[in-house]
């Protein structure tokens, strides 16, 4: 039972770059997350996704967009990186009636 | 709109001291609460979280909080922390859709020998 597994680990990208960071989980879990972790802000919600077949924005979703693939999986993608994305970021899945979250290692990324 | 404050940035303690770590938030309707805490170069994890019932709630590693309402407050507290507390702690809000959750800026404890 490995929970949610993020990746890539670290990642460096020049401006204009693309990338799509992946998410996984083996909990059956309905809901699913991506937040961003910038110093002296704590966690903002960029997308989430209710349920398989669901996404809706976040608190900061701007230059990023979201594909639930299936029940199990859930990426994000960064269409033209800018350095103001530069951020850890990280992946979790949601109890259905415990409405509490389990969170991925997450993704360091770069943007230069 | 709801928002969480964490009215301490970093915490120093000795270890075997008490900690309370400070968490205010507001809202309009009805929320659940959460403490999370983040490990070094890891992922956040659930510490204890306040759905609905008894205001006093029990978490792991010897953690409790208090809901107080009329405050709109859920500090955390430790009697007698160790060295491996030393973390930033995280704490969170909901509606009770449970979907949006909106995180404090985090409180460093350091616990120090």
């Amino acid at each position: 039972n490995a929970g949610v597994t993020q990746t890539p680990k670290f990642q460096v990208l020049k401006t204009g770059q693309s990338m799509t960071l992946q998410c996984a989980q083996d909990m059956n879990h309905n809901s699913m997350y991506w937040y961003r972790q910038d110093p002296g802000m704590g966690l903002r919600l960029i997308y989430y996704s209710a349920s398989e077949g669901t996404t809706d924005k976040g608190e900061v979703p701007n230059g990023y967009n979201v594909s639930r693939l299936n029940k199990r999986e859930f990426s994000l993608r960064l269409e033209s990186a800018a350095p103001s994305q530069t951020s850890v970021y990280f992946c979790a899945s949601g109890g259905d009636f415990s409405y509490e979250q389990y969170f991925g290692p997450g993704t360091r990324l770069t943007v230069t | 709109a709801q928002s969480v404050t964490q009215l301490d940035s970093q915490v120093p303690v000795f270890e075997e001291a008490p900690v309370e770590l400070r968490c205010n938030y507001s809202s309009s309707v009805s929320v659940y609460l959460f403490w999370y805490v983040q490990y070094p170069n890891q992922g956040l994890q659930l510490l204890l979280k306040y759905l609905s019932g008894s205001t006093l709630v029990k978490g792991i590693n010897g953690f409790e909080a208090e809901f107080n309402k009329s405050q709109t407050s859920f500090h955390l507290r430790k009697p007698s922390v160790h060295i491996s507390d030393t973390a930033e702690y995280f704490c969170a809000v909901s509606d009770t859709g449970g979907f949006k959750t909106i995180f404090g800026a985090g409180t460093r404890l350091f616990v120090k020998a």
